[in-house]
């Protein structure tokens, strides 16, 4: 069965300076991963996917992130944060499991904070 | 479209006693999911759905129940409420398995 390691539980960062959020997952023939953004007293949101194709996926709000296979990472960047990015990220990978169902498996979270 | 709505958005339980979480989308997507949310644990998949009439367990099932008589419905049972279930309640669907949509939540307290 597939995991989600979340390298990080918490960053701080200030406002307009670069992120890069951290996800390792276990390795498997084939994957499909995603990002999803929680914001506070809210549902998830899907940021992104990597389903296959370019390694780099971008996203909503100017994320983007990059599938490394031989890393088994998927890690979440922005170039320039704001206060409104104030949230929590969860990364999440496929898990055919059994019958051949896809079903997401999510990490632990990382909650980013943006100072001013 | 109003998406996915879930019914209540707060709860109180005395332990012992039994309710059901109401989700409910306009999206006519055939996939649909209960996770629970607990700190610092990410969330956990209940039960899922992947049509009227079909229903399996995910990773965390015990205590729960599910039914799914229409597309747009997908209630979660809990028949006697213990402690260990008090945690946010998220229900989401999704068209196929790739982006799932979320409800915005029910907090439940099991006192």
């Amino acid at each position: 069965a597939q995991s989600v390691t979340q390298l990080d539980s918490q960053v701080p960062v200030f406002e307009e300076a670069p992120v890069e959020l951290r996800c390792n997952y276990s390795s498997s023939v084939s994957v499909y991963l995603f990002w999803y953004v929680q914001y506070p007293n809210q549902g998830l949101q899907l940021l992104l996917k990597y389903l296959s194709g370019s390694t780099l996926v971008k996203g909503i709000n100017g994320f983007e992130a990059e599938f490394n296979k031989s890393q088994t990472s998927f890690h979440l960047r922005k170039p320039s944060v704001h206060i409104s990015d104030t949230a929590e990220y969860f990364c999440a990978v496929s898990d055919s499991g059994t019958g051949g169902y896809n079903k997401l498996i999510f990490g632990a979270g990382t909650r980013l904070a943006v100072h001013p | 479209n109003a998406g996915v709505t879930q019914t209540p958005k707060f709860r109180i339980l005395k332990i012992g006693q039994s309710m059901t979480l109401q989700c409910t989308q306009d999206m006519n997507h055939n996939y649909m999911y209960w996770y629970r949310q607990d700190p610092g644990m990410g969330l956990k998949l209940i039960y899922y759905s992947v049509g009227a009439g079909i229903t399996d367990k995910g990773e965390v099932p015990n205590g729960y129940n599910v039914s799914r008589s229409t597309t747009e419905d997908f209630p979660l049972r809990l028949e006697l409420a213990a402690p260990s279930q008090t945690s946010v309640y998220f229900c989401a669907s999704s068209y196929s398995w790739e982006a799932q949509y979320f409800g915005p939540g029910t907090r439940l307290l099991v006192l």
